[in-house]
């Protein structure tokens, strides 16, 4: 257990759905993350928020908005996704977005797009 | 080893010997680098980590080596288990651009560690 929540677990939904994935951290960090995970390549970081702040957003589709409403909580909500966009959607934290910062993960979202 | 961009290598072990896992990174200008587990069905989990002032870490059971002039990494697990069976992979953590505050982590795709009883 690394502090990390995520829910979902698993979520199946079809190209013209709308949903959300929730994260929530109870470490005390001030920076979290979305990162996508899929099969033989390597994580991909989209999105960085430091202190509620979006910091970095790594050039992914607006059918991904993400939500950072306090430094405890991070959502991702999805719309109009394609088969592609399927992957394991993980959550990380951090104390912040410096240079010896570990993060750390949750359990992650296995998303399937049909 | 593990490069970024290849396939995922894959390592097999007889329990109780010692597994070294390796990396290549990329940046020369990475001052962090933390090794992950990952099991199936979970998410990544921290293991150890090193700063690029040090070339050696111990933790329980496991040892990291840093190789800063050739950008190497490994990671040796002494005495495997069972239990260490997972996809391990490295991350370095590198400056965004030039004299920037804002660092990222970038990961390699990782070793496939398979320990056989």
């Amino acid at each position: 257990e690394t502090g990390v929540t995520q829910t979902p677990r698993h979520l199946v939904m079809g190209m013209t759905n709308k949903k959300s994935l929730k994260c929530e951290q109870h470490l005390g960090h001030n920076a979290m993350y979305w990162y996508k995970q899929s099969a033989k390549k390597p994580l991909e970081l989209m999105f960085v928020y430091n202190f509620k702040e979006q910091t970095e957003n790594n050039s992914v589709p607006s059918r991904f908005s993400p939500e950072c409403p306090n430094s405890s909580h991070l959502f991702l909500h999805l719309h109009t996704l394609q088969p592609e966009d399927s992957a394991l959607y993980l959550c990380a934290s951090g104390a912040g977005h410096k240079s010896t910062d570990t993060q750390y993960f949750g359990p992650g979202t296995r998303l399937t797009v049909l | 080893g593990e490069s970024v961009g290849l396939h995922l290598p894959t390592l097999s072990v007889q329990e109780g010997d010692n597994s070294i896992i390796n990396c290549a990174y990329s940046n020369s200008a990475s001052d962090y680098f933390i090794w992950y587990k990952q099991e199936s069905g979970k998410g990544p989990q921290f293991i150890i980590d090193i700063r690029s002032n040090m070339d050696k870490r111990q933790g329980q059971r496991v040892t990291v080596l840093l190789n800063k002039t050739v950008k190497h990494l490994s990671l040796q697990i002494a005495a495997t288990q069972p239990g260490d069976s997972a996809v391990y992979f490295c991350a370095e953590n590198s400056a965004e651009n030039s004299g920037g505050s804002n660092y990222k982590l970038t990961f390699g795709k990782g070793t496939l560690l398979t320990v056989n009883p």
